[in-house]
């Protein structure tokens, strides 16, 4: 039992490129979301999916789209990454209870 | 205004000492509200949920004043693994979660 697992740990992108962050969850959670941390924010919800086939803006949904590919998946692309998106990205799941549970994170950085 | 406020220390407090950390939100429709801990370069896990009646988990006491939109964390005999930042987190059904910025502990030895 994995729990939440995100890839890759690290990215380094140039201003303009893309890329998508994978997160996946064996605990048949239905909820799953996005998160950015940066210092001295706090955790911003980017996006976050109630169920599979739903998704829904949270707090800083610009510039990301996201895709809950079936209920363990959701994954988090940028299409054209800008140095504003570099932050460490963590991806967290749920089931009905009010504890949330988190991957061990992505640390991005666009130059 | 943020919807959820902690001071961001850092607390520097000598093993075994109590500790307490306040933590306030602005949203009096918040219904839930949890101490995560976050560990350097880590992701956050889940200390304890708060209850209103005050609640307790071995050296760890959570207080809900909803009168005063206000939460705190008591750590008592502190030990140097309770190293951390301690992050105030607040839930209003429908509305997802919304975290504070975090306070800083280092027990020093």
């Amino acid at each position: 039992n994995a729990g939440v697992t995100q890839t890759p740990k690290f990215q380094v992108l140039k201003t303009g490129q893309s890329m998508t962050l994978q997160c996946a969850q064996d605990m048949n959670h239905n909820s799953m979301y996005w998160y950015r941390q940066d210092p001295g924010m706090g955790l911003r919800l980017i996006y976050y999916s109630a169920s599979e086939g739903t998704t829904d803006k949270g707090e800083v949904p610009n510039g990301y789209n996201v895709s809950r590919l079936n209920k363990r998946e959701f994954s988090l692309r940028l299409e054209s990454a800008a140095p504003s998106q570099t932050s460490v990205y963590f991806c967290a799941s749920r089931v009905n209870t009010d504890t949330q549970y988190f991957g061990p994170g992505t640390r991005l950085t666009v130059l | 205004r943020k919807e959820v406020e902690q001071d961001p220390g850092p607390f520097n407090v000598p093993e075994g000492a109590t500790v307490a950390f306040n933590c306030t939100y602005s949203n009096s429709a918040s219904q839930s509200f949890f101490w995560y801990r976050q560990d350097c370069r880590k992701e956050p896990k889940l200390l304890m949920s708060v209850y209103s009646s005050g609640n307790e988990d071995g050296r760890f006491t959570a207080q809900l004043n909803r009168a005063s939109q206000y939460i705190s964390l008591l750590i008592r005999d502190s030990k140097l693994s309770d190293s951390a930042t301690y992050l105030c987190v607040g839930y209003n059904y429908g509305q997802n979660f919304v975290f504070g910025p975090g306070t800083r502990l280092s027990v020093l030895p």
